[in-house]
């Protein structure tokens, strides 16, 4: 079956730039969206269709896409973005979750 | 702004079936732009995408729980449901419903209102 591949864990200093790649075989022909989840809460969107940020999402997050991969940048990551992040994507019309990845800020 | 909240038991006996509900206000789940879904999240793991629904009633459903899985829509109530047979231990998890917003193609939808989620034990 179809899998996105994330690394498990990812550690940024605050005021630095934090990436979060996933990686799928068809992900070069369709689009990722990202979404953020804080302990006890519901998940958010922060990144669709690759590259856009939904209203209320800070200008420090960006989606970008090449080949057969999708990256989460964090710019200038603040404490409070400390969470896990998971990449969403496509398979014959089946929704796919990557397995998440927690970002921790050091 | 949509708001979504589930609502059903907190625990189920194994080889039940799940039911669950999902009331939506703030908008018509009638709205084409829209289509309607349900994940879940067992503790301390990731996100599953169980099915989705559209207001006239097409659905797509994870291959993976296709055999097990019924989602219907009540337009005039405004709610939308899942019913999940046969349950195990493996089902306990917490159950989202989500609005899925998009246009085209079905790949240009995601997830952009979730409920709070609600946790559901499997346990005699």
């Amino acid at each position: 079956s179809y899998e996105l591949t994330q690394p498990p864990a990812v550690s940024v200093s605050p005021g630095q730039t934090a990436s979060i790649t996933c990686s799928g075989d068809a992900l070069g022909d369709q689009f990722t969206c990202w979404y953020q989840q804080k302990p006890g809460q519901s998940p958010v969107v922060v990144i669709y269709q690759d590259t856009k940020r939904p209203s209320g999402i800070p200008e420090r997050f960006s989606g970008s896409s090449s080949g057969n991969a999708a990256t989460l940048t964090i710019s200038g990551t603040q404490a409070m973005d400390e969470a896990d992040y998971y990449c969403q994507a496509w398979d014959s019309s089946t929704v796919i979750f990557g397995g998440g990845t927690k970002l921790t800020v050091l | 702004q949509l708001q979504l909240q589930e609502s059903g038991p907190g625990r189920v006996k194994p080889s039940e079936t799940l039911s669950l509900t999902c009331s939506v206000s703030g908008g018509s789940i009638s709205s084409r732009s829209y289509y309607w879904g349900w994940i879940r999240q067992p503790p301390g793991k990731g996100l599953e995408w169980i099915g989705s629904i559209y207001y006239s009633g097409g659905t797509y459903y994870n291959p993976s729980l296709k055999s097990r899985v019924t989602i219907s829509v009540d337009t005039p109530k405004n709610q939308f449901s899942l019913n999940l047979k046969s349950m195990t231990a493996a089902d306990t998890a917490v159950y989202y419903c989500a609005s899925h917003y998009g246009s085209g193609s079905w790949e240009n939808y995601y997830f952009d209102n979730w409920g709070q989620g609600t946790l559901v034990t499997v346990s005699s």
